[in-house]
């Protein structure tokens, strides 16, 4: 138990063009999801929150305006980010969390993101 | 505010050698306490956690780590490592709000 789904694995695309990463918990519902970047050979910066049917909750220093959060249901979260720029070339990662008090914040992980942008 | 340090950026160790991963954590109350595995171009894969009650927890692929209070730590340990055991190993805190705080991350290099 406990999956979660990242779509695509891999996407590569033009400057100015904007990319859109989904993320599904498939087993779960996930009232909490997260959203991460990490940079080669770093940790993980943990860049919105995202609660179901409410607007995300970014972390200090990341733009809202250019990393588009939307948490429809129980199960999908995903991550725009618009007119792509090289510098936001990266890894990207998505958590859910069960809902609590079984869930006890523990976050499971989807596979990433590897978004190249030219 | 709430931390973690992994001392250790990147460990060898051979294949059949025990391994011993540090990590400290600053917390001011009891903290959830994790550790994930992730290897190359993956996410990461829960292997354990620390929640309450008995210190020494069990966690998947054979790895243990105890919680010591009194040192702020939770180290990670593996009696006996396989080649397959290479990847970076993540310690991470949570407290009553739902934000991990990871480590820097240590590097698991296994030689045969």
């Amino acid at each position: 138990g406990a999956v979660v789904s990242q779509h695509p694995s891999w996407v590569i695309c033009k400057s100015g063009t904007s990319v859109k990463i989904e993320c599904r918990s498939l087993d779960f519902q996930a009232t909490t999801m997260f959203w991460y970047r990490q940079f080669p050979k770093q940790s993980l910066m943990l860049m919105a929150t995202s609660n179901e049917g409410s607007k995300a909750t970014y972390e200090q220093g990341v733009e809202k305006d250019k990393f588009l959060i939307n948490h429809a249901s129980l199960t999908l979260s995903t991550l725009t980010v618009t007119s792509a720029h090289p510098e936001d070339s990266s890894f990207y990662i998505c958590s859910a969390r069960p809902p609590s008090p079984g869930g006890k914040n523990i976050q499971y992980f989807g596979a990433g993101t590897r978004l190249s942008v030219l | 505010a709430q931390s973690v340090t992994q001392p250790d950026i990147h460990i060898t160790v051979s294949e059949g050698a025990s391994l011993e991963l540090r990590c400290n954590y600053s917390y001011g109350a009891t903290p959830y306490l994790f550790w994930y595995v992730q290897s190359p171009g993956q996410g990461l894969q829960l292997l354990l956690k620390y929640f309450s009650g008995d210190t020494l927890v069990q966690g998947i692929k054979g790895f243990e780590a105890e919680f010591k209070r009194s040192q702020s730590s939770f180290n990670l340990r593996k009696p006996s490592v396989h080649w397959s055991d290479a990847a970076e190993y993540f310690c991470a805190l949570t407290g009553t709000a739902s934000k991990l705080t990871f480590g820097t991350g240590t590097r698991l290099q296994v030689t045969l």
